[in-house]
């Protein structure tokens, strides 16, 4: 079967623009949720959708939005960003909870200069 | 809020050797363990889990173990072989909530 996929892979922008990523959760999957990775960070959490509602959020500004469609993709949007917005962005897609296992997409790498 | 601790940040060790990697955590309530492995250019991929209710659990040379009382949590990977080279990270969760992550472990295993 299909695994996650993530769009774009690379993205370069300028600070102050915004950015939409892109996820597609492995079929019948109805959690998605987006992770930011850095070095220096490792795996922070961002939000979690369930069935088109946000189900969890992490503590990351409000610039920092996502949403999730009636066929589970799922869209995240940064604006006006930052330098510090540079990580990999890793979507993962579950059947309902975590501990239903999560699979990973291979990550959307964005860099801002 | 939770927070997942993971040692050592790297290991180095001969193939055919043994491997273990160590978490503690800081929530009581959670109940759910899995832990991740990070290939160069991919994203993390589940390869064992287990649960409040189990202390050990074995899947060929990858095996896991959870004290509850010590909130404490550890990887055993026996027989290393080359390709087990990469990033391992355990995580914690309960119920509905998010997942955490320990901050990883880069394994290298040499030939």
């Amino acid at each position: 079967k299909a695994g996650v996929t993530q769009t774009p892979r690379y993205l370069i922008k300028t600070r102050g623009q915004q950015v939409t990523l892109s996820c597609s959760p492995i079929s019948g999957h109805r959690s998605v949720s987006w992770y930011q990775q850095t070095p220096g960070q490792g795996l922070q959490f961002l939000f979690e959708y369930f069935s088109e509602t946000q189900r969890n959020k992490g503590n990351f500004p409000g610039r920092f939005s996502g949403r999730q469609f009636s066929n589970s993709r799922s869209e995240m949007n940064v604006s006006t960003l930052e330098l510090g917005d540079s990580a990999l962005y890793l979507c993962a897609s579950s059947l309902d909870t975590a501990s239903y296992g999560y699979t990973f997409g291979s990550g959307t790498r964005l860099t801002v200069v | 809020g939770e927070n997942v601790e993971q040692h050592p940040s790297t290991l180095s060790v001969q193939e055919g050797d043994s491997a273990v990697i160590k978490c503690t955590y800081s929530d009581s309530a959670s109940n759910y363990f899995p832990w991740y492995k990070q290939e160069l250019g991919k994203g993390p991929q589940l390869i064992i889990d287990i649960r409040s209710n189990v202390g050990e659990k074995k899947d060929q040379r990858i095996a896991v173990t959870l004290n509850k009382t010590a909130k404490h949590f550890s990887l055993h990977i026996t027989e290393t072989q080359p390709e087990d080279s990469a990033v391992y990270f355990c995580a914690a969760s309960r119920d509905t909530d998010k997942l955490i992550f320990g901050t990883g472990t880069r394994l290298q295993v040499f030939p």
